[in-house]
């Protein structure tokens, strides 16, 4: 299995701030990561895939780079829509996995 | 607009094995080259994938639960459907169906609502 970390598990944040959160692979899954931002009681939503393509709707605030084993996802300005939790999730093998999750709460 | 919706017992007994389904609506599921996966997420923790189904029957699983899943698809239905077996209080949680874009694209880009299972003793 590919180990997916990410960090920190918690962040504090005001609206406005500029946000990094960061995933590391096991191996390299060269770009074959994508991002997800869950609300309390909804489902994950897709915001970014293959590393940094901006999903249909998306925010552009949103950004994702990276490549091999690091990525980040930044959120340029952050707005009050945004606190939630964010995913990274590998795919580089059919054995998909799941960072553990960087929970984003007001400051 | 497609939709996915999950359905199935919210209380099952240890032991016992889950049967759940997601029905695709808004469009077919043989449309396009789409996969069709299960996720599950326990209270307050990540996201684990459980496995995928094309609509030719072709399936993959995590290793971690493969003897104890099975995934199917009924395309008269527009429906595929996760069994899980052997279940203990480990596998309560809320379970998803999602959509993969094509082979390749594992990357889930439409969800369901999810539905919540809870097993007891």
């Amino acid at each position: 299995d590919i180990q997916m970390t990410q960090s920190p598990s918690t962040l504090s944040a005001s609206v406005g701030d500029r946000v990094t959160i960061t995933c590391r692979a096991s191996q390299s899954i060269n770009s074959w990561l994508a991002w997800y931002q869950q609300k309390p009681g909804k489902a994950p939503n897709l915001l970014i895939y293959k590393a940094s393509s901006l999903e249909s709707g998306v925010p552009s605030r949103f950004s994702g780079s990276g490549s091999g084993t690091e990525f980040t996802l930044t959120i340029s300005s952050l707005q009050p829509d945004d606190f939630a939790s964010y995913y990274c999730q590998q795919y580089k093998t059919y054995a998909l996995t799941f960072g553990g999750g960087t929970k984003v709460d007001i400051k | 607009q497609v939709q996915l919706h999950e359905s199935g017992p919210g209380l099952v007994k240890s032991s016992q094995t889950l049967s759940l389904t997601c029905t695709v609506s808004g469009g077919s599921i043989s449309v396009g080259s789409y996969y069709w996966s299960w996720v599950r997420q326990p209270a307050g923790k990540g996201l684990e994938w459980i496995g995928r189904i094309f609509v030719s029957g072709s399936t993959n699983y995590n290793p971690s639960l493969r003897d104890r899943v099975t995934i199917s698809v009924d395309t008269s239905k527009n429906q595929f459907s996760l069994r899980l077996s052997s279940l203990t209080a480990a596998d309560t949680a809320m379970y998803y169906c999602a959509r993969e874009p094509e082979a390749g694209d594992w990357y889930f880009d439409l969800w369901g609502r999810g539905t919540l299972v809870t097993v007891s003793s």
